[in-house]
């Protein structure tokens, strides 16, 4: 059983280049969430898509868009990448709605935009 | 901004002994939920407790919840050194679009030492 699965593990990008970061689970769960997480800051939540179909912003969504593909598959976009973008970002999934279910984790994408 | 904040920010202590750690957040919540990160890797779901519950056990872990006080403490007893990881609390904003948004803690650094 896999679960979250992010694709790549390791980017470099220079300023300007774009990317996608692709991020599957296999446990049939409705919600999924794109957070980035960087030393000092915690993890902050950057866009979530509550169940098929529908994407929101999160905290930090500026630079960045998402598509929810199907229920398996949720990706993030980088369309000009930054110096600022330089972060570990991770996919995580839940069941139901955040408050209510446990997330789980992939193992991240380090992203460093040179 | 933060919605839960760990204190302390990095403890260590000697493999058997018991360590505790605490989160403090600022509204309301729905639930409360405690993860662990080992270095290079996702977060992993510990253990999640409800609003209306004050204490909750999980094999070496003992969670309270002070929902007076805005407050949660997590407690590892007989620490082993594969203990050793950085505690994230996460809380919720709520409800309706804000139930999704689970906000992160910068997290606690615990080494235990052999």
């Amino acid at each position: 059983n896999a679960g979250v699965t992010q694709t790549p593990k390791f980017q470099v990008l220079k300023t300007g280049q774009s990317m996608t970061l692709q991020c599957a689970q296999d446990m049939n769960h409705n919600s999924m969430y794109w957070y980035r997480q960087d030393p000092g800051m915690g993890l902050r939540l950057i866009y979530y898509s509550a169940s098929e179909g529908t994407t929101d912003k999160g905290e930090v969504p500026n630079g960045y868009n998402v598509s929810r593909l199907n229920k398996r598959e949720f990706s993030l976009r980088l369309e000009s990448a930054a110096p600022s973008q330089t972060s570990v970002y991770f996919c995580a999934s839940s069941e139901f709605g955040g408050w209510n279910s446990p997330l789980h984790f992939g193992n991240g994408t380090r992203l460093t935009v040179t | 901004s933060q919605q839960g904040e760990e204190d302390p920010q990095a403890l260590s202590i000697q493999e058997g002994e018991n360590a505790t750690m605490n989160c403090s957040y600022k509204t309301s919540i729905n639930n409360l939920q405690w993860y662990r990160q080992n270095s290079g890797r996702g977060l992993v779901h510990l253990i999640l407790i409800r609003s209306n519950e004050r204490e909750k056990h999980s094999g070496r872990l003992r969670v309270t919840l002070d929902t007076s006080k805005k407050s949660s403490s997590l407690l590892i007893t007989a620490s082993r050194a594969a203990d050793t990881a950085s505690y994230f609390c996460a809380t919720d904003r709520g409800s309706g679009a804000g139930s999704y948004q689970l906000t992160f803690g910068k997290g606690t650094k615990l080494s235990v030492i052999p």
